[in-house]
């Protein structure tokens, strides 16, 4: 399988705070990479994504970036709320199979 | 609206048994996968599927088969259920070609061993 390598594994901010999740991938292959967000009890869900061809991707208060060289790609949430709190996954796309990073919950606090 | 369905929410099983978990999709998806989640592991991938009768293994296959008879439809068989099995099961499918990879997730099944 492909490994995946998801930072920090926990992460605690204050409301309007930003938060960044990293990730370092090892297959040099691929070329695409989603972000999946897992709220309490529900499935997780596509937030964002990022392909080889593109440095960095901005959606709203959340952006992606992507590093080849380095094998690493990250996703950077501002002016954070309480409803971002939810466990976070990155993911390496390898022909079609994802393979998921070990997760990140992030709590923003009030 | 897209839907992955997985057959049971919560699943109580005996060691040695012999379990089922079904996954159906009705998008017409090529792509079928079978995600264990446990915490601090995040998911992990288990068997993937891209077209009926076609399986690949992913990370984990050990004690685990699948069956796709049927393109909208993904099994996981666990052959002889062991405790180390219990955890969140999840199913996911996906569109076939480059622009359209985004995974659809079923609501899981937590699947518990004695």
């Amino acid at each position: 399988g492909e490994n995946v390598e998801q930072h920090p594994s926990t992460l605690s901010v204050q409301e309007g705070d930003s938060a960044v999740i990293k990730c370092t991938y090892s297959d040099s292959a691929s070329n695409y990479f989603p972000w999946y967000k897992q709220e309490l009890g529900k499935r997780p869900q596509l937030i964002i994504d990022s392909r080889s061809n593109v440095g960095e991707k901005k959606d709203q208060r959340i952006a992606v970036t992507l590093n080849k060289t380095a094998k690493h790609f990250s996703l950077h949430i501002t002016e954070t709320q309480p409803e971002d709190s939810a466990v976070y996954f990155c993911a390496e796309v390898d022909f079609n199979k994802f393979y998921f990073g070990s997760g990140t919950k992030l709590n923003v606090k009030p | 609206d897209v839907k992955v369905t997985q057959s049971s929410r919560y699943l109580v099983k005996r060691t040695g048994e012999k379990v089922f978990l079904e996954c159906v999709q009705d998008m017409d998806h090529e792509n079928m996968f079978w995600y264990r989640q446990d915490p601090g592991l995040g998911l992990r991938l288990i068997y993937f599927s891209y077209d009926v009768k076609m399986k690949e293994k992913g990370d984990i296959p050990e004690g685990y088969s699948v069956s796709r008879e049927k393109k909208e439809r993904f099994s996981l068989i666990l052959e002889s259920a062991s405790t180390n099995q219990t955890s969140m099961y999840l199913c996911a499918s996906s569109g076939p070609g480059q622009r359209d990879e985004k995974l659809f997730f079923g609501s899981g099944t937590q699947l518990s061993v004695l």
